[in-house]
């Protein structure tokens, strides 16, 4: 079935890298999603891949893709205080064009 | 910016009643959604809606949802008779095309069934 795992918490000191993990069950994925939210905000699309991609970089944002291990990192170089907030990773597939499925999230807090 | 409104951003309501939730999507998107989370669970699909129907809709989306677009700007979740575990965070989404491209969500409204 379609599942979609990710860890809870992440810490990490202001100024260093943060990685986010997420791993997907389900191989006919399409596209994989970066979600953030906010305190009291709505899901904020961070940055996607395609399936057939595995790296993706956009100015502070690393996506990799293994799609062999069906794994999903998130990396945010020079994490900084604003970036304190819960991060989805989520999915599409190819059987659906209208839904994506959602990870728990992972709260990133940020030590000074 | 555009952005998807919502509203209102919480709502209580007893037991039993019909609840009906705001959605003002992004003016040329042709796709809408409904999504829900329950407090500590995960972000689950509702349904989605395309060309004034309904294009699919979760094991969730029972006879007690609804959606509707009653004008050329709302998009409307109805729960006809709320059950305690209606509670959660309800999100309304819109894209352009389908979920295979980015879909821009609303701030999202506290459901309180009491």
């Amino acid at each position: 079935g379609e599942d979609v795992e990710q860890s809870l918490f992440l810490s990490v000191r202001e100024g260093d890298s943060s990685v986010i993990n997420c791993t997907y069950t389900d191989s006919s994925s399409t596209y994989l999603y970066w979600y953030k939210q906010e305190p009291g905000a709505g899901l904020q699309l961070l940055t996607y891949i395609f399936s057939n991609m595995d790296m993706k970089q956009d100015q502070r944002l690393t996506v990799l893709l293994n799609k062999k291990d069906k794994h999903l990192s998130l990396r945010i170089a020079d994490t900084q205080t604003g970036d304190s907030a819960i991060y989805f990773c989520a999915e599409s597939m190819s059987s659906s064009a209208s839904k994506i499925i959602f990870g728990s999230g992972t709260r990133l807090s940020i030590r000074p | 910016e555009p952005e998807v409104t919502q509203t209102p951003s919480h709502q209580v309501t007893q037991m039993g009643q019909e609840v009906i939730l705001r959605c003002v999507p992004i003016s040329n998107h042709l796709y809408f959604y409904w999504y829900r989370q329950i407090l500590g669970q995960k972000v689950e699909f509702l349904v989605s809606f395309y060309n004034n129907e309904i294009s699919e809709k979760s094991e969730i989306f029972d006879d007690q949802f609804s959606v509707e677009r009653p004008d050329g700007s709302n998009f409307t979740l109805k729960i006809r008779s709320t059950k305690l575990e209606d509670s959660a965070m309800y999100f309304c989404a819109s894209s352009w095309v389908g979920a295979n491209t980015e879909a821009f969500f609303g701030q999202g409204t506290r459901l309180t069934v009491v």
